[in-house]
């Protein structure tokens, strides 16, 4: 079963803008992991944020993690048209840190 | 580092017909792999979790005789549908990870057609 929901399902911006992407989940995790899966291909790991992290960095990517409110947030900064993709955030539950389950996923559209 | 590959890559079959979709960790060796379920424009549903060594372990609502899995060794899992339905057709995708991390690992995925 899916554990999350993604926020908004699709985005569409133009080149060097910001582009936001919220996740809600609904139990207790140990880790949150973002993915980018291109048209139709396999997933890349972007980033994995542990339950006691608030916020984590990578290169034009910043994760935060609001446990409180069961939420967490991508920030991919100065956008590039090669950034289009389906985003996807991944959680586990708190006794078990080795199945992930997926968020529906947001379809972010950079425009050149 | 952390390469997963599945074999094939795509696969068309004929209702009736079992199939075998291979997902290997090439440059570690990996203590459990996963195995997703993809339909169009949807997110990855779980399946199942695979231990080399040991049976594996369903979800809730997926049939065990239907998606047999089999994790022989450290670097290889198997996926086989049995008597394929046009509504098993979809896109297979592996993870592999290692042990005591939480890192998966993913593999570029196998689409079926089941006509």
């Amino acid at each position: 079963s899916q554990q999350g929901e993604e926020d908004p399902q699709a985005l569409s911006i133009q080149e060097g803008e910001n582009a936001t992407m919220n996740c809600s989940y609904k139990t207790s995790i140990n880790n949150l992991q973002w993915y980018r899966q291109n048209s139709g291909r396999g997933l890349v790991h972007l980033i994995l944020i542990r339950s006691n992290e608030r916020e984590k960095h990578s290169g034009r990517l910043r994760v935060t993690l609001d446990t409180s409110k069961k939420s967490s947030s991508l920030l991919i900064t100065a956008s590039r048209a090669a950034d289009t993709a389906s985003y996807f955030c991944a959680t586990d539950r708190e006794y078990n840190f080795n199945k992930f389950y997926f968020g529906s996923g947001t379809k972010l559209n950079v425009k050149p | 580092g952390a390469v997963v590959s599945q074999h094939p890559s795509w696969v068309i079959c004929k209702s009736g017909t079992s199939v075998k979709i291979e997902c290997r960790s090439l440059d570690f060796q990996a203590t459990t792999m996963f195995w997703y379920r993809q339909f169009p424009k949807q997110s990855l549903m779980l399946m199942a979790t695979s231990n080399e060594g040991s049976k594996a372990t369903y979800e809730q609502g997926v049939e065990k005789d239907k998606f047999l899995i089999n994790h022989a060794s450290l670097t290889l899992s198997t996926l086989t549908v049995t008597s394929a339905h046009p509504e098993d057709s979809s896109f297979y995708i592996c993870s592999a990870k290692l042990a005591r991390r939480p890192e998966q690992y993913f593999g570029p995925g196998t689409r079926l057609t089941v006509t």
